[in-house]
């Protein structure tokens, strides 16, 4: 099946720097690739939708100068979190959706904590 | 708008026993539906889906769902629970776009 790698699993960064964390589609091609953002005991929120050549497509309320995402290629989606505050201390999930499947496949998640 | 709900933030169960997770959805028509289980700490697995055809879907790890179209639900059904199936689940629903919305979590605690 699908499989879908995100790395790294853990972080650990100081205020103000800039942290990258990458997805990659491992056996098929993901034209569209998704970020989610889950707080604490809390679902999952979309966060933007990464299209491969082009802007990602924000949601309502995600600061797209803060969270850039970079789609340059049909397997890998990067979201780099810029300016890190404690408060993006979060668990981070990419998912990307392999055409003909039905479903999305999941990143196995980032654990973002910013000190 | 279209949204999930899961009325149970959390469940508990004796193992063995039979386990039902609950998930309504808000939709003028027939979305796509999916259950996935999330273990702490990491990523989300799909555990079925739901596009047209037989109401009743099966899974992976044992585990079914109905979609009851007059009920608006598409519960989570296992006759006899593991003690590795303690996990969050989220029922998701997808509306034929990209956007997939999901429910809130049901945290299921299994005891021996």
């Amino acid at each position: 099946g699908a499989v879908v790698s995100q790395h790294p699993s853990r972080v650990i960064c100081k205020s103000g720097t800039s942290v990258k964390i990458e997805c990659r589609s491992l056996d098929f091609q993901a034209t569209t690739m998704f970020w989610y953002r889950q707080f604490p005991k809390k679902s999952l929120m979309l966060m933007a939708t990464s299209n491969e050549g082009s802007k990602a497509t924000y949601e309502q309320g995600v600061e797209k100068d803060k969270f850039l995402i970079n789609h340059a290629s049909l397997t890998l989606s990067t979201l780099t979190v810029t300016s890190a505050h404690p408060e993006d201390s979060s668990f981070y999930i990419c998912s990307a959706r392999e055409w003909g499947e039905g479903g999305y496949t999941f990143g196995s998640g980032t654990r973002l904590t910013v000190v | 708008a279209q949204s999930v709900t899961q009325p149970d933030i959390h469940i508990t169960v004796s193992e063995g026993a039979s386990l039902e997770l609950r998930c309504n959805y808000s939709y003028g028509a027939t979305p796509y539906l999916f259950w996935y289980v999330q273990s702490p700490g990491q990523g989300l697995q799909l555990l079925l889906k739901y596009f047209s055809g037989d109401t009743l879907v099966q899974g992976i790890k044992g585990f079914e769902a109905e979609f009851k179209r007059s009920q608006s639900s598409f519960n989570l059904r296992k006759p006899s629970v593991h003690w590795s199936d303690a996990a969050e689940y989220f029922c998701a629903v997808n509306t034929g776009g990209f956007k997939t919305i999901f429910g809130a979590g049901t945290r299921l605690f299994v005891k021996a």
